[in-house]
């Protein structure tokens, strides 16, 4: 399967903490993607990196991409309960517009 | 708002009935995509269209039937369906071009329940 694997499935953390979710894959990507979704609504695009990339940031987001691993990880710092969520990587392995989707962390910050 | 929108927002349909899922795009996309999201499981890609035609089809039951009769519209008409296909069933629309793998903006979709 070219499924994108996440880990870990949960997480729960204090507000104010550091939440790090990470993603790998199988295949040779063009980009990946980072997602997020609030329950039971459409999914939100957060930010997209690269195979040449190794790092980029909005905000509070943090993103890094290791091709040689074929991993990614999203840290998410100085968490708020409306982070809560859950969040989806995403990959974009050549071809015309397909894009897959992994199968997401739930994440909960406790006020 | 992402600029996607999607009718109705829920629906819930017997085995018998036909019913279709309307979405709308105002962002001058050119590619659109049906997804399907059951509980505990991987968004999964149903359909593809780019300027209208459809590129993707994955391996969808008939029962599901899409229409894209121009790049800002897409359907799902839905006939004869089982209580398994009781998901949120997600649009979304990007902007293409070959190889580049775009962001894509989703729909608040469409909660379906099949009794």
């Amino acid at each position: 399967s070219q499924q994108g694997e996440e880990d870990p499935q949960a997480l729960s953390i204090q507000e104010g903490e550091n939440a790090t979710m990470n993603c790998s894959y199988k295949t040779s990507i063009n980009n990946l993607q980072w997602y997020r979704q609030n329950s039971g609504r459409g999914l939100v695009h957060l930010i997209l990196i690269r195979s040449n990339e190794r790092e980029k940031h909005s905000g509070r987001l943090r993103v890094t991409l290791d091709t040689s691993k074929k991993s990614s990880s999203l840290l998410i710092t100085a968490s708020r309960a409306a982070d809560t969520a859950s969040y989806f990587c995403a990959f974009h392995s050549g071809g015309y517009q397909k894009v897959t989707f992994g199968t997401g962390t739930k994440l909960q910050v406790i006020p | 708002e992402t600029g996607v929108t999607q009718t109705p927002r829920h629906l819930v349909m017997g085995m018998t009935n036909k019913k279709s899922l309307k979405c709308e795009q105002h962002l001058g996309h050119n590619a659109m995509y049906w997804y399907k999201q059951s509980a505990k499981k991987p968004l999964e890609l149903m359909f593809v269209y780019n300027f209208k035609e459809q590129t993707e089809n994955n391996s969808v039951p008939s029962r599901f039937s899409p229409e894209c009769p121009n790049s800002s519209h897409l359907f799902l008409h839905l006939h004869t369906l089982q209580p398994e296909d009781s998901a949120l069933y997600l649009c979304a629309s990007s902007r293409e071009t070959p190889g580049q793998g775009h962001e894509q903006y989703f729909g608040p979709g469409t909660r379906l329940t099949v009794t």
